[in-house]
C-alpha cells in the first residue's frame, strides 16, 4: 500500500517554464514531508522540506506548498532549467524527529528541454 | 566534511548467495536507515539503527538483517539472494534532533543477482 501517492509520473517542461509535481497522503500522523533530487547515478539529495504548520516554504527557486485539510501538497520549481532534470521524490514520515521512517512517492522523471 | 560512503557501488552474485553491504554516516551522525530502490520506484525502507539499537523494521523477510558498530557505521547483509533483490540499496545518516532535519543519502549500492 502506498501511503504518499505521487503525479505525474514523467513531466516535460520548457526551459524557463514552471515545473509542479503533486503528492497525496492520507496517513494525518506525517509531520515532516521532504522532497528529494535524484540524479542517475546518484543517492537521493535533500531539496527542501516542510512541516504541516506552515501553508508554503520557499528556497529560491523552489517552492512548497502544503494543504492540510486536502492533505497534500506539492512542489514548484519555477524558471526550470535543463540542470534541473532529474527525478524527484516527495516523501513523509512521523514522529516529529528527524529520526523518521521516510514513506516515499513513486517519482517523478522531469526533463527541462533548452 | 565526508558524506555518507557506502561499499562496495557495485556487486554482483548468484541466487543463493549472500551479500554484505557497508555504510559510514556522516561525522556525529548517530541513525542509520536502509532503504531499497526497484528501477523506476522510490526507496523503500528496510531498517532503521540508532545508537547501535534497532530502530525499525520495514516490510522485508528475515533473510534481510543488519547491525550498527560502536563507531556508528553499519552493515546491510542478505543471505540467500533472489532475483529480485536486485536494486539500488541506500544508506541515510541523519541527526538526533527535532524540528527539521534530514536524512542524508549516500550514493548507494548496486546489486545484481544473475
Amino acid at each position: 500500500q502506498q501511503q504518499v501517492k505521487q503525479s505525474p509520473q514523467s513531466l516535460i517542461v520548457q526551459k524557463g517554464g514552471i515545473s509542479i509535481i503533486n503528492c497525496a497522503y492520507e496517513n494525518t500522523a506525517f509531520d515532516y514531508f521532504p522532497w528529494y533530487q535524484q540524479f542517475p547515478g546518484k543517492g537521493p539529495a535533500l531539496l527542501i522540506a516542510i512541516r504541516p504548520d506552515v501553508s508554503e516554504k520557499k528556497e529560491g527557486r523552489f517552492t512548497i506548498s502544503f494543504n492540510k485539510s486536502a492533505k497534500q501538497f506539492s512542489l514548484h520549481i519555477m524558471d526550470s532549467q535543463p540542470g534541473d532534470s532529474a527525478t524527484y521524490f516527495c516523501a513523509a514520515s512521523k514522529g516529529g524527529s528527524t529520526l523518521g521512517r521516510l514513506y516515499f512517492g513513486r517519482g517523478t522523471q522531469l526533463t527541462v528541454w533548452p | 566534511d565526508a558524506g555518507v560512503t557506502q561499499s562496495p557501488t557495485h556487486l554482483i552474485k548468484t541466487r543463493g548467495q549472500h551479500v554484505t553491504l557497508r555504510c559510514s554516516p556522516i561525522s556525529g551522525h548517530k541513525s542509520v536507515s536502509w532503504y531499497q530502490q526497484v528501477l523506476g520506484q522510490g526507496p523503500q525502507f528496510i531498517f532503521q539503527y540508532y545508537e547501535k539499537e534497532e530502530r525499525g523494521r520495514g516490510n522485508f523477510p528475515d533473510r534481510f538483517s543488519a547491525r550498527q558498530f560502536p563507531n556508528y557505521s553499519s552493515e546491510l547483509n542478505v543471505n540467500a539472494l533472489l532475483l529480485g533483490d536486485s536494486a539500488l540499496y541506500l544508506c541515510a545518516s541523519s541527526f538526533e534532533g527535532l524540528g527539521i532535519g534530514s536524512q542524508h543519502f549516500g550514493d548507494g549500492t548496486r546489486l545484481s543477482i544473475l
